[in-house]
């Protein structure tokens, strides 16, 4: 079975601070996604990355930065914490799929940010 | 997204009737995922569809993508408290290695 893990379930913080979410795959998979899901909006695509060192922009990559230093890691940072990032994390993963296309993807339990 | 639209966005059914829920594009699907999650939990994958016209079913649950790949329905029957949750397309609109979600659909089953 393919496992996705987070660094944290439930996780709060000031504004301002630095934080670091961490996810990490045990299926060799080369791709890897951060998403924030808030009510309404569904998953919104922030960072991901197709390759160790490679990363790509998503559809909201403001506030946020990645790191992939190893395959199976893909890290999500948050500068500088502010109270409209306060949302729900997932990160996933997935191999490529047919003809270059996007694969399945798995995701993890997902970290509840909480920003004050 | 608004490329990808799920409707209804909430329904409560009683315990054993059937419901439909469905996922349209304005564009073609190359491939459209269906996912549970339970709430404030990670996305578990259900079935996958690529060609028009496919359907799947897995225990009472069935999707469909209909033959122009513009549209997709998930069918559940006889529904149970365990299929309550939040329901969400994911499509392939040829955007390399990305997904495009829609914004879900909460199911209730009331007992």
């Amino acid at each position: 079975d393919v496992k996705v893990t987070q660094s944290s379930r439930y996780l709060v913080k000031r504004t301002g601070e630095k934080v670091f979410l961490e996810c990490v795959q045990d299926m060799d998979h080369e791709n890897m996604f951060w998403y924030r899901q808030d009510p309404g909006l569904g998953l919104r695509l922030i960072y991901f990355s197709y390759d160790v060192k490679m990363k790509e922009k998503g559809d909201i990559p403001e506030g946020y930065s990645v790191s992939r230093e190893k395959k199976e890691r893909f890290s999500l940072i948050l500068e500088s914490a502010s109270t409209n990032q306060t949302s729900m994390y997932l990160c996933a993963s997935s191999l490529w799929g047919l003809a270059g296309g996007p694969g399945e993807q798995y995701f993890g339990p997902g970290t509840r940010l909480t920003v004050t | 997204s608004q490329e990808l639209e799920q409707s209804p966005q909430s329904l409560i059914v009683q315990e054993g009737k059937n419901l439909t829920i469905n996922c349209t594009s304005s564009k073609t699907l190359y491939g459209l995922y269906w996912y549970k999650q339970k709430y404030g939990e990670g996305l578990i994958f259900l079935m996958m569809l690529q060609k028009g016209g496919e359907e799947k079913s897995h225990e009472k649950i069935t999707a469909k993508l209909d033959e122009k790949k513009q549209q997709s329905s998930l069918h559940i029957t006889a529904s149970q408290p365990s299929h309550a949750g939040i329901y969400l397309c994911g499509a392939d609109m040829e955007y390399g290695n990305k997904l495009v979600f829609g914004a879900g659909t909460i199911l209730r089953v009331k007992s």
